[in-house]
């Protein structure tokens, strides 16, 4: 079984910072994908960056982008120029491709993003 | 287009009772996942459907627990005789393959069981 453990219960930055959430696995499997989402208050998961294990290169969607550690099993997210609409729950989550799909996500707890303005 | 719709948005019951939860993917989405969220244990997934069909129900808490889908779209999650451990928010994603890489969600139902 994986495990996704995020250790940040809570981060509040200013408006325009650059912050980064931190997000570990676990697991015995060599190719899975991982995801990071955000969830406002409005309880809509919306998926912001996924990475696929196999791929070297750290993905980037517009002012989101990754840093991933196959070897360290380590799936960080920064988040640049933050801005309010970025207050939310984040998760970082990870499915094995072993499963087809049919393991489902395995979450972290989350951490609560807070945007100052 | 439409995204993932869930009904209803919140749901009070008493302890004992049935409740039916309802999900309505993405049209065409062939992969549908339910999920719970609860304070305690944070975001669980439950039941995965590819098609019609169900592949391995042992994410479900219990035997209280029940699922289908019918014409490989709408989905309802049965929960019987509720707990007040049940109250969560229940969460359904679907896919537009079996892989799950892109799960669209829903805006969730929360169930208080009272």
């Amino acid at each position: 079984a994986q495990t996704v453990t995020q250790s940040q219960p809570e981060m509040s930055v200013q408006e325009a910072e650059t912050v980064t959430l931190s997000c570990t696995y676990d697991t015995s499997e060599n190719n899975y994908y991982l995801f990071w989402y955000k969830q406002p208050p409005s309880r809509q998961m919306i998926l912001v960056i996924r990475q696929e294990a196999y791929k070297q290169q750290n993905a980037t969607e517009n002012r989101f982008s990754v840093n991933f550690q196959k070897a360290a099993k380590s799936f960080s997210l920064k988040i640049s120029d933050s801005q309010l609409g970025d207050t939310a729950m984040y998760f970082c989550a990870f499915m094995g491709y072993s499963g087809g799909g049919a393991d489902g996500l395995t979450f972290g707890k989350g951490t609560h993003l807070i945007i100052q303005p | 287009g439409a995204g993932v719709s869930q009904s209803p948005s919140n749901k009070v019951t008493e302890k004992g009772k049935d409740v039916e939860l309802r999900c309505d993917p993405i049209s065409g989405h062939t992969a549908l996942y339910w999920y719970r969220q609860s304070l305690g244990q944070g975001l669980e997934f439950l039941i995965y459907f590819q098609g019609n069909s169900a592949p391995d129900k042992s994410g479900l808490p219990s035997d209280r627990f029940s699922a289908e889908r019918t014409g490989g779209s709408v989905s309802t999650l049965t929960i019987q005789r509720t707990q007040q451990e049940d109250s969560a928010v229940y969460l359904c994603a679907s896919s537009k393959d079996n892989r799950g890489y892109e799960q669209y969600f829903g805006p969730g139902t929360r169930l208080t069981v009272t």
